[in-house]
C-alpha cells in the first residue's frame, strides 16, 4: 500500500504569507495526487487535481506541483478564509489520503 | 447542478450492519467516466478512502476493511449504498459520499454535507 505523508501536521502563518504544505508518497505515484481543503465543520472540497490543475471557482493564489514522490500546495498570499486542514489524495496505485495538514493564522 | 447526500441510522449497536444511502442529482452513474466514492472521518481525525463503483459497475475496496464492505448502486433512481457489516466502535465517523469523476485522472469534484453515524452499545 502507497502510504502519504504530509507535512507539517499544523502549519501557522501570518495573513499574505506564501504557505508550502508537503505531501509525500511512500513510492512514484506519477503525479496522480489531488489536493482537498476542509474547513471546519465542512466537507472536504477540490482544490488541485493531477498535481498542477486548478478546480474551477478555486482561487488563483492555489498551486499545485511536484512529482516522483513529493508534491507541493502552495498558497501565494494567504487569506483568512484559508484557515483549514488540507489533505492530499493519491489515486496511482489505490487510493490513500493524506494525513492533513491544518493551517492557523499566526 | 450535482447535488449528493448521505443517509443512515444515525446510532448502531456492536456486531450489527450499518447501511448508508447516497441520493444524487445532476449526474447519471451510467454515463462514462462517473462514479461515487464512500469517505469517512472519525470525530477530529483525517479522511479514510473506504470504497467505489463506477459507470460499469465496477467496485473497490479499501483493503483494510474489503471483506466487510459492499458497496452498490440503484441507477433508476440515482443512488449509491454501502454496507459495513460487525461494526464496532472504531466505525463511529461521519461518513461522505462523492461524486468519483474520471476523465483520464480520478478527483472527487462534488461531495455531500456527510452523515453522523455512532457504533454503541
Amino acid at each position: 500500500d502507497i502510504q502519504m505523508t504530509q507535512s507539517p501536521p499544523v502549519l501557522s502563518a501570518s495573513v499574505g504569507d506564501r504557505v508550502t504544505l508537503s505531501c509525500k508518497a511512500s513510492q512514484n505515484i506519477n503525479k496522480n495526487l489531488d489536493w482537498y481543503q476542509q474547513k471546519h465543520g465542512e466537507a472536504p472540497k477540490l482544490l488541485i487535481y493531477y498535481t498542477n490543475n486548478l478546480q474551477t471557482g478555486i482561487p488563483s493564489r492555489f498551486s499545485g506541483s511536484g512529482s516522483g514522490t513529493d508534491y507541493t500546495l502552495t498558497i501565494s498570499s494567504l487569506q483568512p478564509e484559508d484557515v483549514a486542514t488540507y489533505y492530499c489524495y493519491q489515486y496511482n496505485s489505490g487510493w490513500t489520503f493524506g494525513g492533513g495538514t491544518k493551517l492557523e493564522l499566526k | 447542478q450535482v447535488t449528493l447526500k448521505e443517509s443512515g441510522p444515525g446510532i448502531l449497536q456492536p456486531s450489527q450492519t450499518l447501511s448508508l444511502t447516497c441520493t444524487f442529482s445532476g449526474f447519471s452513474l451510467s454515463t462514462y467516466g462517473m462514479g461515487v466514492a464512500w469517505i469517512r472521518q472519525p470525530s477530529g481525525k483525517g479522511l479514510e478512502w473506504l470504497a467505489n463503483i463506477w459507470w460499469d459497475d465496477d467496485k473497490y475496496y479499501n483493503p483494510s476493511l474489503k471483506n466487510r464492505l459492499t458497496i452498490s448502486r440503484d441507477t433508476s433512481n440515482n443512488q449509491a449504498f454501502l454496507k459495513i457489516t460487525n461494526v464496532d466502535t472504531a466505525d463511529t465517523a461521519t461518513y461522505y459520499c462523492a461524486r468519483n469523476y474520471y476523465d483520464g485522472t480520478y478527483y472527487f469534484d462534488y461531495w455531500g454535507q456527510g452523515v453522523m453515524v455512532t457504533v454503541s452499545s
